[in-house]
């Protein structure tokens, strides 16, 4: 247990379907991230928020929306999909966004059909 | 953006050493991570060298030269439970952690 959790852990969807990731860090972190890990693929960064602000988005299509309530919570919400879009999305925490240790959820295996 | 190379496989013996190799070229180097992943699970920290030289934790070594551009990660005695995904990962400016497509390492008894 890394103290960061992702609900759920598996998701298969239609390409029509909405629907949302959810990541909560018991760390008392101030960052949080969201990830796209692909087979055979390096982790790639999709979002970064500090303090509750979004201070990256590293080019992700708009299909992909994400949402920080509080410096607890995450959210991913998904619509339109494309297959290409399977892979497992990561959420990840910090203490403050400068070379600090990263702590991973579980992440969620995303299928979209 | 990062440039980041590790093998993508190797395999050894239980009780054995290996060492895993990184290579990167970056701007604003300001540190690199390994993390472990075993399958199905969340990467989990390892090790992180801003400095050239060796740390040591346990079982587990890792190197770095920033001249080079290069570090490894050192396993030794190995376990069969070290069967995973190491991931090298680098920051560089302030919080943008590029990560290696990883190498997995099988431990055969």
């Amino acid at each position: 247990e890394t103290g960061v959790t992702q609900t759920p852990r598996h998701l298969v969807m239609g390409m029509t379907n909405k629907k949302s990731l959810k990541c909560e860090q018991h760390l008392g972190h101030n960052a949080m991230y969201w990830y796209k890990q692909s087979a055979k693929k390096p982790l790639e960064l999709m979002f970064v928020y500090s303090l509750e602000e979004r201070v990256e988005n590293n080019s992700v299509p708009s299909r992909f929306s994400p949402e920080c309530p509080n410096s607890s919570h995450l959210f991913l919400h998904l619509h339109t999909l494309q297959p290409e879009d399977s892979a497992l999305y990561l959420c990840a925490s910090s203490q403050g966004t400068d070379y600090n240790e990263q702590f991973f959820g579980p992440g969620t295996r995303l299928t979209v059909l | 953006g990062q440039n980041i190379d590790q093998p993508t496989e190797m395999t050894a013996t239980e009780g054995a050493i290996v060492q895993i190799n990184c290579t990167y070229q970056t701007s604003g180097f300001n540190g690199l991570f390994w993390y472990q992943q075993h399958a199905g699970e969340a990467p989990t920290f390892l090790s992180y060298n801003v400095l050239d030289g060796l740390e040591e934790k346990g079982r587990f070594s890792s190197f770095l030269s920033r001249s080079k551009g290069y570090s490894y990660l050192l396993l030794k005695e190995l376990q069969m439970k070290d069967s995973a995904s190491y991931l090298c990962a680098v920051i560089a400016g302030d919080y943008k952690l590029s990560f290696g497509a990883g190498t997995t390492v099988t431990v055969r008894a």
